[in-house]
């Protein structure tokens, strides 16, 4: 399958860890895009790398929040000191050029 | 600032029925409406790019259209099988400079047989 794909799919931590996902974009693609979703929501950006290099962040994204994407291949999104609030739906998308963005299937993410 | 609403919120349809799903938009320059089909636990699938007023693109028993301030999607008898959440968003110029979509809030499609 040469989607995208994001690991783990489902992740359960206690209030106060930290948890990090992992998105792996089709592999021609140099953009590359996370998103937030929470139930009965669209999706929310949170931030934008294009190659290695991050170029836009939301200001959803706290301080609590980093992404890296090194050697413009996968990228991955830390949350530190998880909070109730953060539970949602992570979606990672990938495009090149003009085309529409592919999405993963997400990870899932419940605080305690 | 860029904002979409979609209307309904939720869609109860019979097996056959036909109906519209609205897509409501404000945008400074428009760089593409999406459609996008969701299903339940899943990350969203493409459908369809529209770019300008007046196009319209279909697949199967869907058919999407433009106009300068808002998008439809129509579907045609559907079945039992489509149902999902069905998500607009749009790409705008100055989205951020880095085309970010904007995504409505989604319209949930029942269909029963």
């Amino acid at each position: 399958d040469t989607g995208v794909s994001q690991n783990p799919r489902h992740k359960i931590t206690k209030r106060g860890q930290n948890v990090t996902f992992r998105c792996d974009p089709i592999s021609e693609h140099n953009r590359l895009y996370w998103y937030r979703q929470t139930l009965g929501q669209g999706p929310e950006f949170l931030t934008y790398f294009q190659n290695e290099a991050q170029l836009e962040k939301s200001r959803l994204l706290s301080d609590r929040f980093s992404a890296e994407r090194p050697k413009g291949s996968f990228s991955t999104l830390e949350i530190q000191r998880t909070e109730q609030g953060d539970s949602a739906m992570y979606l990672c998308a990938s495009r090149t050029g003009d085309t529409e963005a592919f999405f993963g299937q997400g990870t899932r993410l419940t605080v305690v | 600032e860029d904002q979409v609403t979609q209307s309904p919120e939720a869609l109860r349809l019979q097996e056959g029925e036909s109906s519209s799903l609205n897509c409501s938009y404000t945008v400074s320059g428009l760089r593409g409406l999406f459609w996008y089909r969701q299903d339940p636990g899943k990350g969203p699938e493409f459908l369809f790019t529209l770019y300008s007023a007046g196009e319209e693109k279909e697949k199967e028993r869907l058919k999407a259209t433009l106009t300068k301030k808002e998008s439809f999607l129509h579907i045609t008898a559907p079945k039992p099988e489509d149902s999902a959440t069905y998500l607009c968003a749009v790409r705008s110029v100055f989205s951020g400079g880095y085309n970010k979509l904007i995504f409505g809030a989604g319209t949930r499609l029942a269909v029963h047989p």
